[in-house]
């Protein structure tokens, strides 16, 4: 069975202090895994897909990185505008297209 | 472009009423529909998919169920509310591989009283 963990639960940052938040699966081959971004009452907003080990992608303060058993989701000098719930979610190759998501990560970015 | 509406936006409802909440989608044919919900602080949870109408995939046992009366419509129902039912709901949808994964509804705030 696909399984997909994020830690920490939550976490708390100063503004402009750096962290990575985690993200670790195991699927039945990887067909890709997603980042989403979630504000409060709405839903997820698409951040990135990566498809194999040593990719990686950045979006401004944000940079994933993906090995054969997680994810990373760099944060550099982060904003309170970057406060938000970050998901991860896998996808494998064979079966449904279904989207297997973790638990989420809940970002706190104090000013 | 596509879109995705999904309402309501919040609904109280009565232990034992019925429930019926709708999801549309604009701007593409026969795409995958699917529905999460997501309890307070937790992850999202796939609890309906479909790939076609009338084609319907149930993930969990549950109070719910999901139709799709035409390709791009989805609603999940239920015949009588558990207070077990509130959460945040979430209508997504796809097609084929989408290198973007699901497009996400605004979501549905469920609360069974």
């Amino acid at each position: 069975e696909d399984q997909v963990t994020q830690s920490p639960e939550a976490l708390r940052l100063q503004e402009g202090e750096s962290s990575s938040l985690n993200c670790s699966y195991t699927v039945s081959g990887l067909r890709g895994l997603f980042w989403y971004r979630q504000d409060p009452g709405k839903g997820p907003e698409f951040l990135f897909t990566l498809y194999s080990a040593g990719e990686e992608k950045e979006k401004e303060r944000l940079k994933a990185t993906l090995t054969k058993k997680e994810s990373f989701l760099h944060i550099t000098a982060p904003k309170p505008e970057d406060s938000a719930t970050y998901l991860c979610a896998v996808q494998a190759k064979q079966g449904a297209q279904k989207l297997v998501f973790g638990q989420g990560t809940r970002l706190t970015i104090n000013p | 472009s596509q879109t995705i509406h999904q309402w309501p936006a919040t609904l109280v409802q009565p232990v034992g009423s019925p429930l019926s909440l709708e999801c549309t989608v604009e701007g593409t044919s026969n795409p995958n529909l699917y529905w999460y919900r997501q309890a307070a602080g937790r992850g999202l949870q796939l609890l309906f998919y479909s790939v076609g109408i009338g084609q319907i995939s149930s993930e969990v046992p549950q109070n719910l169920s999901a139709s799709r009366p035409q390709d791009r419509q989805f609603i999940l129902s239920s015949k009588k509310l558990l207070l077990s039912d509130s959460g945040f709901y979430l209508c997504a949808w796809s097609v084929g591989f989408s290198g973007v994964g699901y497009t996400f509804g605004s979501g549905t705030r469920l609360t069974v009283v």
